[in-house]
């Protein structure tokens, strides 16, 4: 059973619009991740989550993106104004002391 | 700089064979983890298998062992007799200090195995 499950597994959007992508950790975890892996590249780290802020991000994560932990259990991407080049394959991944990263399913993101 | 370097965009081996996957790492750190995950065709990450900068013997897990060679900063991923299942996309990734803490990953451009019959 997978420790992460992520929601939408697959998101057409048009250009301009805004998406919200989400993910739920199955137990506890402290530590959240959102990568993006364009298509036929390479995984990229966007943003870690501790203790319910932002604990670091890349330079990819501008302000288009944001990130949050509404009910404390959901963790949720939410990118505005979306463009073509969003469009990628966005996993979340849950960490724990001394304990690999494991990721979601992750959520396509089609962007026309 | 690239941090993790993948050299083999791609690589065939024989069912029940062995093969091995290059990785190579580059950090001034002398505390990091290395990691080894398997992306299928229908998109998600598995992982596989860990190895610690400090860790005395190579990491094994099943099928999967690591050819840790610290001085050659190489984290090499070997499969052992291949299954068609296998065939996939593997990222190596890095994982530098704090390492039990929140770093992000970095990754390799990835390889992708194909399993022959």
């Amino acid at each position: 059973e997978p420790e992460v499950t992520q929601t939408p597994s697959h998101q057409v959007t048009q250009m301009g619009q805004e998406v919200i992508l989400r993910c739920v950790p199955i137990s506890n975890h402290l530590y959240f991740y959102w990568y993006r892996q364009i298509l036929g590249q390479k995984v990229e780290f966007l943003v870690s989550f501790y203790n319910n802020e932002i604990s670091e991000k890349s330079e990819i994560f501008d302000d288009q993106f944001s990130v949050e932990r509404p009910d404390g259990s959901n963790f949720t991407l939410k990118i505005r104004s979306t463009k073509l080049e969003d469009s990628a394959m966005y996993f979340c991944a849950l960490g724990q002391l001394n304990q690999p990263q494991h990721f979601g399913d992750g959520t396509r993101l089609s962007i026309l | 700089a690239q941090k993790i370097t993948q050299t083999q965009p791609g690589m065939f081996v024989q069912e029940k064979e062995a093969v091995t996957l290059d990785c190579t790492y580059d950090t001034s750190d002398p505390s990091y983890g290395l990691f080894w995950y398997k992306q299928p065709s229908s998109g998600e990450m598995i992982f596989l298998i860990y190895q610690g900068s400090y860790d005395q013997q190579n990491a094994t897990e099943g099928r999967y062992s690591l050819n840790f060679q610290k001085a050659r900063k190489s984290a090499n991923l070997v499969i052992s007799a291949s299954q068609l299942g296998d065939s996939a996309m593997y990222f190596c990734a890095m994982r530098e200090p704090p390492v039990s803490g929140n770093t992000p990953l970095v990754f390799g451009k990835g390889t992708r195995l194909s399993v022959i019959a």
